[in-house]
């Protein structure tokens, strides 16, 4: 079975900083893809970024990018210079797998 | 393209009602995914259809059915509702099949309460 914790409930910055959210899984499959999602306050899921574990560079769009350590089977998603609309839940997925999320917010 | 669309927005039932929740995916996506979510239990996956067959199942009792038609459209319906179902239910679709490289669209939800 595969498992994803994120162990961050809630996180709060202030705007313009750095912050990194956590994730960690489990599978006993050697290729998968992993993905972070972004729900906004009462509004749709988003993709954010996803990484495909065979590809050892990182993933990166524009301000989101991810520290993935296959071997740790962690995978931690930075936003830079953090912007009020990035408040939100955001939901690390392996496969069928989702974690229990985390709530970022941004402070002014 | 239009996006996910789930109908309706919000469902009240009473105890013991049952419930359909229907999902149209995005044009030329053939899988359709249900999750629900709680507040501290984050998503929970429901089941997933590809091309009108359950590919995948998660834990939930066999209240829980759905089904896909011939245009990708999906249903998910609930039978002698129980007060922990209330929750967000959401429908997502993508390209390929859940454990591809091709990501989740999902739509705004149903949101579900059982008085």
């Amino acid at each position: 079975a595969q498992t994803v914790t994120q162990s961050q409930p809630e996180m709060s910055v202030q705007e313009a900083e750095t912050v990194t959210l956590s994730c960690t899984y489990d599978t006993s499959e050697n290729n998968y893809y992993l993905f972070w999602y972004k729900q906004p306050p009462s509004r749709q899921m988003i993709l954010v970024i996803r990484q495909e574990a065979y590809k050892q560079q990182n993933a990166t769009e524009n301000r989101f990018s991810v520290n993935f350590q296959k071997a740790a089977k962690s995978f931690s998603l930075k936003i830079s210079d953090s912007q009020l609309g990035d408040t939100a839940m955001y939901f690390c997925a392996l496969g069928l797998t989702f974690g229990t999320g985390t709530r970022l917010t941004i402070i002014p | 393209k239009a996006g996910v669309t789930q109908t309706p927005r919000y469902l009240i039932k009473t105890r013991g009602q049952q419930v359909t929740l229907s999902c149209s995916p995005i044009s030329g996506h053939r899988s359709v995914s249900w999750y629900q979510q709680t507040p501290g239990q984050g998503l929970q996956f429901l089941f997933e259809y590809f091309s009108e067959t359950q590919r995948n199942k998660g834990n939930f009792p066999g209240r829980f059915s759905g089904r896909q038609f011939s245009n990708s459209r999906s249903e998910m319906n609930v039978s002698t509702l129980e007060l922990g179902d209330s929750a967000l239910y959401l429908c997502a679709s993508s390209l390929g099949p859940i454990r591809s490289n091709s990501p989740l669209h999902f739509g705004n939800g149903t949101r579900l309460t059982v008085t």
